[in-house]
């Protein structure tokens, strides 16, 4: 079956760095995402990374390693607007995106 | 318009009655999804098309339908709502093909079923 594995909850401290991980087996791999969703809100679109290694984008990094299938996504300069749920998604053979519970991320000052 | 939209917004419905969500896109989006998000479930896909005129079923079909008359518009209805669809419904799109098909989601729809 197709699975995607992201903890449930992390807690980090304003300015910090925090890792969060995601593990994926899906049928074919075309892709990973990582989507930013607030509370009450919409996801958000953060990144895609089809080839290996790390992709920056600001404050934001993530990783892939499909020998390994996994991902990572990497927050850096913690700010506690970056508070919300982070989604790792990892797109089959289809182009059908299958999806992680998610992982809330918790900011303390 | 711009982006993606849903309506509406929120609704309390009756358990047994029909209900029609709307999608509606203006980016030329081939692909259009329907996800329900419930508390520690992550996002489940309900109904997807691909392209105008065809649709396929998600993980969690059973008890919706959809229609894609044209590229724009991703109705999903609820024939005979029943309380275990209380949830929140979100519409998204995207193009199609290799590379990064990102998806843009609207901004839900959170229904209620007493």
């Amino acid at each position: 079956g197709q699975n995607i594995d992201q903890p449930t909850e992390m807690t980090a401290t304003e300015g910090a760095i925090v890792q969060i991980n995601c593990t994926y087996q899906t049928s074919g791999f075309n892709g990973l995402f990582w989507y930013q969703q607030h509370a009450g809100e919409a996801p958000t679109f953060l990144s895609y990374n089809v080839l290996d290694g790390l992709e920056e984008k600001g404050r934001f990094s993530s990783f892939l390693s499909r020998s390994k299938g996994y991902s990572y996504l990497l927050l850096k300069e913690l700010q506690m607007k970056d508070s919300a749920s982070y989604l790792c998604a990892a797109l089959d053979s289809n182009y059908q995106l299958i999806w992680g519970a998610g992982t809330k991320l918790i900011i303390k000052p | 318009i711009a982006g993606i939209t849903q309506a509406p917004t929120s609704q309390i419905l009756a358990a047994g009655r029909r209900m029609t969500l709307r999608c509606t896109q203006d980016m030329r989006h081939n692909a259009m999804y329907w996800y329900r998000q419930d508390l520690g479930l992550g996002l489940r896909l309900i109904h997807y098309s691909n392209t105008a005129g065809t649709t396929g079923k998600g993980e969690v079909p059973d008890g919706y339908s959809v229609s894609r008359a044209n590229t724009d518009d991703f109705p999903l209805t609820l024939a005979s709502a029943v309380p275990s669809q209380t949830s929140v419904y979100f519409c998204a799109s995207s193009s199609t093909g290799e590379g990064d098909n990102e998806q843009f989601f609207g901004p839900g729809t959170r229904l209620t079923v007493l």
